[in-house]
Formats: structure tokens, C-alpha cells, sequence
């Protein structure tokens, strides 16, 4: 039962326009919502989060949006830059036994091009 | 920020052998700690939460006796691979300390090969 999920595998963006990366759940329980950044055989890297109380969160060139009732949140960034291009992982906090571990979704790859 | 150590960083290793995995917090003190895993082009996956001091809290579905879990100091948490076969190979990544708000911290992983 995946309950995160990143319906995109890929996303190929040119330099300096929006990258919009989604990610859907379906346990309502969740109470934070992290987006991370991984290279291949690294760990990964937090960007920004966001409170399942707000709908959006900015920081820099990084915004979260959440749509509680739609269970869907949005990573934007912009402009995108050839060093954004990473594995993007959304991860839920909470659900079932609580805590601080997270649920991630199943990631997106983003290109950008020059 | 919290500072999580990994060691080793890959690790190549006969079947039947055990391997273990270190993670340290290195600027505050964990009682949690967290264990992944991930295959190749798939998420990560939970393995188990160690807490100091106690057992482990593993998911459903990850078997107890072949990745054991130590947390015996406030700084230092293992993942033992017992038995190791090549279906075990992946990369683990331990996580610990930070916040939902500046997020929580993982360790730079290790790349696991069983031959």
C-alpha cells in the first residue's frame, strides 16, 4: 500500500523556467510534509516542508503547496538551474505508530537542460 | 544542524558473512534513530526505529534476526546484516535528529554488495 506517491518518474525542465514536482497520499494523518533531494549512493538532502495546517511554504527559490482536501502537495522551483537536477523525494510525516519516521513516495528524476 | 555520520560508505561481502553498519550522531544525542532501504530507481523504505537503551522497533515485514539493530549509547546506533545473501544488497541509510520544520538528517548511506 504505497500511501505517497510521485505519479512522475521523469521531469525535463529548461534552465531558468518552473519546475513543478507533485506528490499525492492517502492517509490523512500525516502531519508534515517534507520534500528531499538525492544523488545516486548519497543520502538525502532536505529543502523545504510544510505543516498540514498551512498551504504553502516558501523558501528561496523553493515553494510547497498543499491541498489537504485533495491530499496533493506541489514542489515548485524556480528558476530551475542545471545544478537542481536530482532525484526529487516527497516524504509524509506520521500516520500509523506516529513518531518522526517518514513514508516517502517513490521519487521523480529532474533534468534540467541547459 | 544535526550531523549524522555513516559508515561504511559501500561494502562488498561474501554470502553467509555478517556486515555491520555504523551510524553516529556527531553534535547532539539521539535516543531515535532511523533505518532504511532502498533498492535501485525505488523509494526508500523504513526498515526500523532503534531507541537507545531498548529493542528495536522493526516494520512489518522486515525479519528481526537478519538486521539487527543495536542502540546501546546516545551517539551511536548499528545495523548488523546477518547471514548476508545477494538479495540483500542495496543501499542503507540511517537518519536521526533535526525537525519536520529544518528537516531531518541522514547519513550519507552504505552501498551493500553481496557476492
Amino acid at each position: 500500500d504505497q500511501q505517497v506517491k510521485q505519479n512522475s518518474p521523469s521531469l525535463s525542465v529548461q534552465e531558468g523556467r518552473i519546475s513543478i514536482l507533485n506528490c499525492d497520499y492517502t492517509n490523512s494523518m500525516f502531519d508534515y510534509f517534507l520534500w528531499y533531494k538525492k544523488y545516486p549512493a548519497e543520502g538525502p538532502t532536505f529543502l523545504i516542508s510544510i505543516s498540514s495546517i498551512k498551504d504553502k511554504n516558501e523558501d528561496g527559490r523553493f515553494t510547497v503547496f498543499l491541498n489537504k482536501s485533495a491530499k496533493h502537495l506541489s514542489l515548485h522551483i524556480v528558476p530551475s538551474q542545471p545544478g537542481d537536477s536530482a532525484v526529487y523525494f516527497c516524504a509524509a510525516r506520521g500516520g500509523a505508530g506516529g513518531g518522526n519516521k517518514l513514508t516517502f513516495g517513490t521519487g521523480t528524476q529532474l533534468k534540467v537542460e541547459l | 544542524g544535526a550531523v549524522v555520520s555513516q559508515h561504511p560508505s559501500r561494502v562488498i561481502c561474501k554470502s553467509g558473512t555478517s556486515v555491520k553498519i555504523e551510524c553516529r550522531s556527531l553534535d547532539f544525542q539521539a535516543t531515535t534513530m532511523f533505518w532504511y532501504r532502498q533498492f535501485p530507481k525505488q523509494s526508500l523504505m523504513l526498515m526500523a526505529t532503534s531507541n537507545e537503551g531498548s529493542k528495536a522497533t522493526y516494520e512489518q515485514g522486515v525479519e528481526k534476526d537478519k538486521f539487527l539493530i543495536n542502540h546501546a549509547s546516545l551517539t551511536l546506533s548499528t545495523l548488523t546484516v546477518t547471514s548476508a545473501h545477494p538479495e540483500d544488497s542495496s543501499f542503507y541509510i540511517c537518519s536521526g535528529g533535526g525537525t519536520a520544520n529544518y528537516g531531518y538528517t541522514f547519513g550519507s548511506g552504505t552501498r551493500l554488495t553481496v557476492v
